[in-house]
């Protein structure tokens, strides 16, 4: 069974600053989707980015981008220029590309902006 | 597209009584997710429906959990006889197709007194 790892139960950073969450995962699969997803407080957890485990570069989404090390089985997530609406907690999910359509989340980081 | 829509949002229930959620989601997505997330835990997989055929269920989802999706539109989520245990809240997810992104709703906060 694949499993997913954040190791960072809380984070904060100064506003306009550049802070990284992590993520590691285990999975014998080879082909497989991560992602990184927002959830404000009381508002639905919306997607930010996602990575392909096949495609080597590294997925980026204006002020969000990954670092992908598939051998190591990690998966962070840089935000920059970091803004008060960026105040979330964050979880790191995967998906099998066999047919299984479960998302696998971790146990997320709660990210603080401090103004 | 007016987003993936719970209801209610918020329930207390005493033990022993059933509950049903509902999720509507959003038009034209043929594939529907059932998590539970509990407090300081990630959400946690229970089912999902490609139109209206139950494809999947976690061993999360005991005998006293069951989901239905009549004519692929719309689903329901029914625990039977709740305990403290069920206290969560329970999440929906749709998407369009294979691969594609999974949009969520905002939940439904279930207490058990």
């Amino acid at each position: 069974a694949q499993t997913v790892t954040q190791s960072q139960p809380e984070m904060s950073v100064q506003e306009a600053e550049t802070v990284t969450l992590s993520c590691t995962y285990d999975t014998s699969e080879s082909d497989y989707y991560l992602f990184w997803y927002k959830q404000p407080p009381s508002r639905q957890m919306i997607l930010v980015i996602r990575q392909e485990a096949y495609k080597q570069q590294n997925a980026t989404e204006n002020r969000f981008s990954v670092n992908f090390q598939k051998a190591a089985k990690s998966f962070s997530l840089k935000i920059s220029d970091s803004q008060l609406g960026d105040a979330a907690m964050y979880f790191c999910a995967y998906r099998s590309n066999f047919g299984n359509e479960k998302l696998t989340f971790g146990t997320g980081t709660r990210l603080t902006i401090i103004p | 597209d007016t987003g993936v829509s719970q209801d209610p949002r918020h329930k207390i229930t005493k033990r022993g009584q059933n509950v049903t959620f509902r999720c509507d989601p959003i038009s034209e997505h043929n594939r529907l997710y059932w998590y539970r997330q509990t407090l300081g835990q990630g959400p946690e997989f229970l089912t999902y429906f490609q139109n209206e055929a139950q494809l999947e269920k976690s061993r999360l989802l005991s005998d006293r959990f069951s989901a239905e999706r009549p004519k692929g539109s719309f689903s329901t989520l029914e625990i039977q006889r709740t305990e403290q245990g069920d206290s969560a809240m329970y999440l929906c997810a749709s998407s369009r197709s294979l691969n594609t992104e999974a949009f969520f709703g905002q939940g439904t906060r279930l207490t058990v007194v």
